[in-house]
């Protein structure tokens, strides 16, 4: 079964960072663009990052350029989102989701993880 | 960015009826866009890609048509289990990744 299972958010101050785990298992994970998205009730789901499957080539929404940082470690399955300069804005709930066959859809996703950034 | 405007807001329908969800695009989107399911506490489900092509698993009742800005989901026999929020996505330009404000189907 195709699975990812996200981690590591919490209550942050502004200004703070974060840093979120995506596991992937049951399926090849090196094969697979993914994506980090977010969703907020007042915004609804914002595209946030993409990285390649070899992890050469990156993208971030212009919301978040300069402070997030996509990265993944295919030996070890897993995707990370690096949350720096955290702002109020950036509360949402956060979503690792897999690339479907490189078309840029999202197939599988996370439980999501809960970003809180109050002080 | 692309701007996807969805329409209904909400759409209530009985057990049996066909649903018929909108989306439209600020630019031509060719026909690169997907529509996902997100029901309470869960994560968006893909639905249909390209505009009709059903995700592995998704019952025929679901279908979609379109092509550059305006794009259509079909339900054609709703199921009490449809009750859910349903997005559009496009792909045509990015980044960004754009996502749709959502239409909440209630049966």
């Amino acid at each position: 079964e195709m699975k990812l299972a996200d981690s590591g958010g919490g209550l942050v101050q502004p200004g703070g960072s974060l840093r979120l785990s995506c596991a992937a298992s049951g399926f090849i994970f090196s094969d697979s663009a993914m994506n980090w998205v977010r969703q907020t009730p007042e915004k609804g789901l914002e595209w946030v990052s993409t990285i390649s499957d070899n992890g050469h080539s990156s993208y971030y929404a212009d919301s978040v350029k300069g402070r997030f940082t996509v990265s993944r470690d295919n030996s070890k399955n897993t995707l990370f989102l690096q949350m720096d300069s955290l702002r109020a804005e950036d509360t949402a709930l956060y979503y690792c989701a897999k690339d479907y066959e490189d078309l840029g859809y999202f197939d599988l996703w996370g439980r999501g993880i809960l970003v809180t950034v109050s002080s | 960015e692309i701007v996807l405007t969805q329409s209904p807001a909400t759409l209530s329908l009985s057990p049996g009826d066909r649903a018929t969800l909108s989306c439209r695009a600020s630019q031509s989107v060719r026909g690169y866009l997907a529509w996902y399911q997100q029901k309470p506490g869960q994560a968006p489900r893909l639905l249909l890609y390209d505009s009709s092509d059903r995700a592995p698993g998704v019952p025929a009742r679901f279908s979609g048509s379109g092509s550059e800005t305006d794009f259509t989901l079909t339900i054609s026999s709703l199921e009490a289990d449809d009750s859910a929020v349903y997005f559009c996505q496009q792909r045509s330009d990015w980044p960004p990744y754009t996502f749709g404000g959502g239409t909440k189907v209630e049966i």
